[in-house]
C-alpha cells in the first residue's frame, strides 16, 4: 500500500519568509496528490492539488511541486503571514480507489 | 460551498456505551469516509462509503461499524466504546472519480473522549 512521510513535524519561519514543507510518497503510480491546512480545532481544509501529468500548480500565494523521479511533493508558501500558523498535511489517492493516505503533518509556526 | 456537517462535536461516554456519530453532506456526494486523528499518527482510514448501504473497511475498522441508509448520511458507530478509541474522529465526502481524484471535503471533527 501507500506510504506518505513528512520530513519535519515542525517548522517555525518569521512573517514575510517563504515557507516550503515537503512530503514524500512511496507508490509511483500514485497520480492525485493533494494539500491541506488545518487549524487547531477545526477540520482540515482544502489548499491546492496537483495530478501527476504536471511538475508545478500555482494558486494564490500557494505552488505545488512534484518531483515523480524521486517521489517527493512540495508546497511553497509565499510571505507567510501568522494566519498561515496551522498543521499542513499532504495526502495521496490510493490507486483503484477514492480514498486517500495521509502524511503525519508539519506545523507551520510563524511570529511576528 | 460542499458543506459537511458533523453533529456532535463533543462528547463524552463511558466505557462499554454504544456511540453514534452522524455526518451529513449536502452536495449529493457518492464517496464518504470516516478518519481518525491522533498525535503523532495523522489521519488514518476507518471506513469508506461509495454508495448508498455500501461500506468498505479501512485501515483501522476493529471496533467500529458503519451505516449509509441515504445519500447524504454516513454514521459512525462504536457499538461497545473503549478508552482507546478516545480521538478525533473526521467525516469527509467527494464526487464519485473513477479514479480520476477528486478534492475530498472534511467536516468539523467530533472530540470523542472515551471514560
Amino acid at each position: 500500500g501507500e506510504s506518505v512521510g513528512l520530513h519535519l513535524p515542525t517548522l517555525s519561519v518569521q512573517e514575510g519568509d517563504n515557507s516550503i514543507i515537503n512530503c514524500a510518497y512511496s507508490n509511483s503510480a500514485s497520480d492525485y496528490f493533494i494539500w491541506y491546512k488545518q487549524e487547531s480545532g477545526k477540520g482540515p481544509q482544502f489548499i491546492i492539488d496537483i495530478r501527476s501529468n504536471m511538475d508545478k500548480r500555482q494558486g494564490q500565494r500557494v505552488t505545488v511541486l512534484l518531483n515523480k523521479t524521486v517521489k517527493h511533493l512540495s508546497l511553497q508558501i509565499a510571505a507567510t503571514q501568522p494566519g498561515d500558523s496551522a498543521v499542513y498535511f499532504c495526502a495521496v489517492l490510493n490507486s483503484g480507489y477514492s480514498t486517500l493516505t495521509f502524511g503525519k503533518g508539519t506545523m507551520l509556526l510563524v511570529s511576528p | 460551498d460542499v458543506k459537511v456537517t458533523q453533529s456532535s462535536r463533543y462528547l463524552v461516554k463511558r466505557t462499554g456505551e454504544k456511540v453514534f456519530l452522524e455526518c451529513v453532506q449536502d452536495m449529493d456526494h457518492e464517496n464518504m469516509f470516516w478518519y481518525r486523528q491522533d498525535p503523532g499518527l495523522g489521519l488514518r482510514l476507518i471506513y469508506f462509503s461509495y454508495d448508498v448501504k455500501m461500506k468498505e473497511k479501512g485501515d483501522i475498522p476493529e471496533g467500529y461499524s458503519v451505516s449509509r441508509e441515504k445519500k447524504e448520511r454516513f454514521s459512525l458507530i462504536l457499538e461497545s466504546a473503549s478508552t482507546n478509541q478516545t480521538s478525533m474522529y473526521l467525516c469527509a465526502s467527494t464526487l464519485w472519480t473513477g479514479g480520476s481524484g477528486n478534492t475530498i471535503y472534511f467536516g468539523e471533527g467530533s472530540w470523542l473522549t472515551v471514560v
